[in-house]
């Protein structure tokens, strides 16, 4: 069973450009939550999403920033325009169905690079 | 608001020395508790967990955490510190079960020779 996998693993962007980021989760994980990790900090709750909804997206940004986790294929997260401070080392991580003792497990991350 | 302090930014060990990492939560209820490490450009390895139960629990590479209602604490512990521990550490909570996590800001943990 593999793991959550994330790519790519580094993405350089000049400023005003996009960034995708991609998030697929272990199988059989139907929630999956978006971080970010600026420099020298902790992680920071962005999202959280289950398939085709958005639960709670309480850390998003308000410009720029947009999820989605469609029905099929991966989980993307898409920064519009970005700009310095968006560069960050962005963590996806997936739990299983129900609310019980959850537990998330984390990727790789992708590590985003604005110039 | 819920939030998660780790007091300690920086810690310095000898190797085998032992290893207390501390963490306090804020939070009316039990929250889920986590810790977390992290090795430099990678992603995060659960240590372990504790939902409920025996408050004193066991993870993995010879770390266990125990829980404090009273002092609304979470405490890392390692007998032996071996150097390939070094690496940063997060304490994480999980308040409304749900598998979203308020994180600490980490403590990066030094092994000297």
């Amino acid at each position: 069973n593999a793991g959550v996998m994330q790519n790519p693993r580094h993405l350089v962007r000049r400023r005003g450009q996009e960034a995708r980021l991609r998030c697929s989760p272990m199988k059989g994980h139907s929630h999956v939550y978006w971080y970010r990790q600026l420099p020298e900090e902790g992680l920071k709750f962005m999202v959280y999403l289950q398939k085709e909804n958005i639960i709670d997206e309480s850390g998003m940004p308000k410009e720029r920033f947009s999820a989605e986790f469609p029905k099929e294929g991966p989980s993307i997260l898409r920064i519009q325009q970005v700009v310095r401070g968006d560069s960050a080392a962005y963590f996806c991580a997936s739990s299983p169905p129900g609310t019980l003792d959850t537990e998330a497990f984390f990727g790789q991350g992708t590590r985003l690079t604005v110039v | 608001a819920q939030s998660v302090t780790q007091p300690d930014i920086h810690i310095t060990v000898s190797e085998g020395a032992s290893l207390e990492l501390r963490c306090n939560y804020s939070y009316g209820a039990t929250p889920y508790l986590f810790w977390y490490v992290q090795s430099p450009g990678q992603g995060l390895q659960l240590l372990l967990k504790y939902f409920s139960g025996d408050t004193l629990v066991q993870g993995i590479k010879g770390f266990e955490a125990e829980f404090k209602r009273s002092q609304s604490s979470f405490n890392l512990r390692k007998p032996s510190v071996h150097w390939s521990d070094a690496a940063e550490y997060f304490c994480a909570v999980d308040t409304s079960n749900t598998g979203k996590l308020i994180f600490g800001q980490g403590t990066t943990l030094q092994v000297k020779p």
